[in-house]
């Protein structure tokens, strides 16, 4: 079974740019995660999904951080325009129902340079 | 709020030694409890988890034991390996906060032959 996807594992890019992260989940899971982890720290929650609707995304900065999961199965988050302070590995989870008990399961991560 | 506090690192260790990563939790409601490992250059990978008290977790070698009464999901390991180097991270989810990872701060550990 294949895992949680990700696209670019690397970004540089300059301050100001527009950049975009791709993720593509496990086969049937119906609950998809973004998470942004920071150097040297756990991983903390931006957005969460059940099926194509937002049901959590109290932690992702709007101003300049967007998401969307149109048809309930791939998920993109785009950041428009990044700031130095963005720089971090963007990870991508997805579990099979967002239950308390149920494994999220990790992507590989986006690792983003802003310079 | 939920919150997790596990020791920090590095954790040296020669091989073959015992391991504990301690892990300490605070949540409302009734947590379901995870560790998490992160091979150098690798995702996050699932290690074990334990979902109402009492619990134990284990997987490779490895087992957690979920601790109500003192709040805590203690790493253990009888003999470690090389290979196990890596960074562990204690998380936690529960139904009061929308079902998402809190995690702690992670904790590397080196193992040296």
């Amino acid at each position: 079974e294949a895992g949680v996807v990700q696209s670019p594992r690397y970004k540089i890019i300059e301050k100001k740019q527009p950049v975009a992260f791709w993720c593509n989940p496990i086969s049937g899971h119906n609950t998809l995660y973004w998470y942004l982890q920071n150097l040297g720290q756990g991983p903390e929650l931006l957005i969460r999904y059940e099926n194509e609707e937002a049901v959590d995304d109290s932690q992702l900065p709007k101003d300049r951080f967007s998401a969307e999961r149109l048809k309930g199965v791939d998920s993109t988050l785009k950041i428009q325009p990044a700031e130095l302070g963005d720089s971090a590995v963007y990870l991508c989870a997805s579990s099979l129902r967002g239950g308390s008990t149920d494994t999220q399961y990790f992507g590989p991560g986006t690792r983003l340079t802003v310079l | 709020g939920n919150s997790v506090t596990q020791m920090e690192g590095p954790v040296t260790l020669s091989e073959e030694a015992f391991l504990t990563i301690n892990c300490t939790y605070t949540a409302t409601g009734y947590p379901s409890l995870f560790w998490y490992v992160q091979y150098p250059g690798e995702g996050l990978q699932l290690l074990l988890k334990a979902t109402k008290a009492d619990d134990k977790g284990s997987n490779k070698g490895f087992e957690a034991t979920y601790r109500k009464e003192t709040t805590s999901f203690h790493l253990e390991k009888g003999s470690v390996q090389v290979s196990d180097s890596a960074v562990y991270f204690c998380a936690l989810t529960s139904n009061n906060a929308g079902n998402m990872l809190t995690f702690g701060g992670g904790t590397r550990l080196m193992v040296k032959p």
